[in-house]
């Protein structure tokens, strides 16, 4: 079965770059979330989208900027980079499609490191 | 706001037997998901199991179960017949709507 797709897979910046992560849904599946992943904690929700509006907004500083796609992509953008912005970063997809099916299914995420 | 609470850092289990991992959440809302999430060495987010709060059965998926006490706002999770691939971190997860919040997680290891 097809899953989630993230590209890259490991990314390496420095201070103060930009960095763009991608993230492809299951098809069919249009709501997507992006999870920030820090060293030895728990993943934090940064920001959502369902049928390419913003549908919920969580801890995403003003740095980071994410939109979705008509073919339901996403994208997240990442400038001025700081070395605190190293993690793990998950995308995740799950069929809405107007009903409560709140399943979100993972991505295998983007490592990145800011040095 | 809604918090979850995994209150076991770290648990081992001997192959073979049961383990029990422990979670609370606290909200107001009536209607909402709770989730267990896999995390292996890998960092993969894998679905275990999971209830819909208005489903008074508990979920079971082969070797592992969930025990749902909704006034108590308690998940828990047991393993059955514990492997060694089951070693992994183990979040909670509790969702409404479109937010998803996890617990700290839980490090199981599994021991041969």
């Amino acid at each position: 079965a097809a899953g989630v797709i993230q590209s890259p897979r490991h990314l390496i910046k420095e201070k103060r770059e930009t960095a763009t992560l991608k993230c492809y849904p299951i098809p069919r599946h249009d709501t997507v979330y992006w999870y920030q992943q820090g060293p030895g904690q728990d993943p934090q929700f940064l920001i959502s989208f369902y049928e390419k509006m913003q549908s919920d907004k969580g801890s995403i500083p003003d740095r980071f900027s994410a939109q979705q796609f008509s073919d339901y992509h996403s994208e997240l953008n990442m400038s001025s980079l700081e070395l605190g912005d190293s993690a793990l970063y998950f995308c995740a997809s799950s069929p809405n499609r107007g009903t409560a099916d709140y399943e979100q299914y993972f991505g295998p995420g983007t490592r990145l490191t800011v040095t | 706001a809604q918090t979850v609470t995994q209150s076991q850092p770290e648990m081992s289990v001997q192959e073979a037997e049961t383990v029990t991992l422990s979670c609370t959440y606290d909200t107001s809302e009536s209607n909402y998901y709770l989730f267990w999430y896999k995390q292996p060495p890998s960092r993969q987010m894998i679905l275990v199991i999971r209830q819909e709060a208005y489903k008074q059965q508990n979920a079971t998926e082969n070797r592992f179960s969930v025990n749902f006490q909704k006034a108590a706002k308690s998940f828990s999770l047991k393993i059955s017949d514990s492997q060694l691939g089951d070693t992994a971190m183990y979040f909670c997860a509790f969702a409404v709507r479109n937010d998803m919040r996890f617990g700290a997680g839980t490090r199981l290891t599994v021991k041969p």
